[in-house]
This record gives structure tokens, sequence and C-alpha cells, in this order.
């Protein structure tokens, strides 16, 4: 089955800086890639996702890319706010839909004003 | 349109009793996963139903169980609890499952005692 590593499991940086998380999967079959974001006290959300076709995805400050050769994809947040501060978690899913789902286990990010 | 609802939001049970979760999905979607949350463990799945069936499953004990009802509702049981089953259980739905990222509810808060 898959197994996903997330790194860092914590990460503070000053307002303004960017925020590099990076997860690194197992099974070569994955070919999906979502990004949730689960404030404190609150849901997880689904922030940006990609397929194996496309090595980058970007949506306003945020980013990810896909390197399928080294099975790691990362989120890239730019020009980072207070609002950010949440966890981040990164999933790995195998073509199909009919296999389980593999969170990384997630990475603390704060902001600091 | 309505998000995915659980109920109840928070529940206190005594050890060896039973509990039953409920999670009514995004009008439409087929698909509802369920998962469970620790700090310690992270995002954890625990099984996938889809149209009634159940698709995947975790690494769970058989003391977790689910259904999925022909207007996709799902409801998850736990029986004979223990004190570690004190976490917040997550409901999510997506259309057809894993390859379009999930819609999450805000989640059981069961404590066990």
């Amino acid at each position: 089955g898959e197994n996903v590593e997330q790194h860092p499991s914590t990460l503070s940086v000053q307002e303004g800086d960017s925020a590099v998380i990076k997860c690194t999967y197992s099974d070569s079959a994955s070919n999906y890639f979502p990004w949730y974001k689960q404030e404190l006290g609150k849901r997880p959300q689904l922030i940006i996702d990609i397929r194996s076709n496309v090595g980058e995805k970007k949506d306003q400050r945020i980013a990810v890319t896909l390197n399928k050769t080294a099975k790691h994809f990362s989120l890239h947040i730019t020009e980072t706010q207070p609002e950010d501060s949440a966890v981040y978690f990164c999933e790995a899913n195998p073509s199909g839909g009919y296999q389980k789902v593999t969170f990384g286990t997630g990475t603390k990010l704060q902001v600091i004003p | 349109k309505a998000g995915v609802t659980q109920t109840p939001r928070y529940l206190i049970k005594t050890r060896g009793q039973q509990v039953t979760l409920s999670c009514s999905p995004i009008s439409g979607h087929r698909s509802v996963s369920w998962y469970q949350q620790t700090p310690g463990q992270g995002l954890q799945f625990l099984f996938e139903y889809f149209s009634e069936t159940q698709r995947n499953k975790g690494n769970f004990p058989g003391r977790f169980s689910g259904r999925q009802f022909s207007n996709s509702r799902s409801e998850m049981n736990v029986s004979t609890l223990e004190l570690g089953d004190s976490a917040l259980y997550l409901c999510a739905s997506s259309a057809t499952g894993h390859l379009y990222g999930y819609t999450f509810g805000s989640g059981t808060r069961l404590t066990v005692v």
C-alpha cells in the first residue's frame, strides 16, 4: 500500500516569507495529490490539488509541484499571512479511486506577524 | 448547497458502551469516507462507502463498522468503546471517490470516559 511521509512537522516563518512543505510517497501508481488545510478547531479543507499529468499548479499565493520520478510533491505558500497558520496535510492517491486513502502526518505552520 | 453534515457534534460515552455517528454527504455525492483524528496519530482512514458498498477499509479493529444507505447517508458504529477511541471522527464526501478530493464535515468529538 501507499506510504506518505511529510516534512517538516512544524514550520515557523515570518509574515511575508515563503513556506514549503514536502511529501514523499511510495506507490508509483499514485496519480492524484491533494493538499488540505486545517485551522484550529475546524475541518480540513481542500486548498489545492495536482494530477500526475501536470508538474506544477498555482492558485494565487499557493502552488504545488510534483516530481513523479522522485515521488515527491510540495506545497509552496508565498507572501505568508497570519491566516495561513494551520495544519497542512498532503495525500497521495493511487489510480482508480479504489485504494485506501493515505495522508501525510501533517505540518503545523505558524506565521509570525 | 449544503455541506457535509455530521451528528452529533459532541458525545461522551463510558467504556464498554457503543456509539453510532451519522454523516449526510453533499447532495449528489455517492462516496463517503470516515476518518479518525487524534493529536498523536493524525488523520487515519477508517473506511469508504460507495453506493452502499464498503469499498475500502483501513487498519482498525472490527469494533469499528459502518454502513451506507440508499440516500448516501452513512453511519459509523463503534462497539465496546475503549479510552483510546476518544478522538475527532471526520466524515468526508466526494462525487466519485478519491480522485476529486474530499469535502469534510465538522466532525464528531467523541470522548470515552
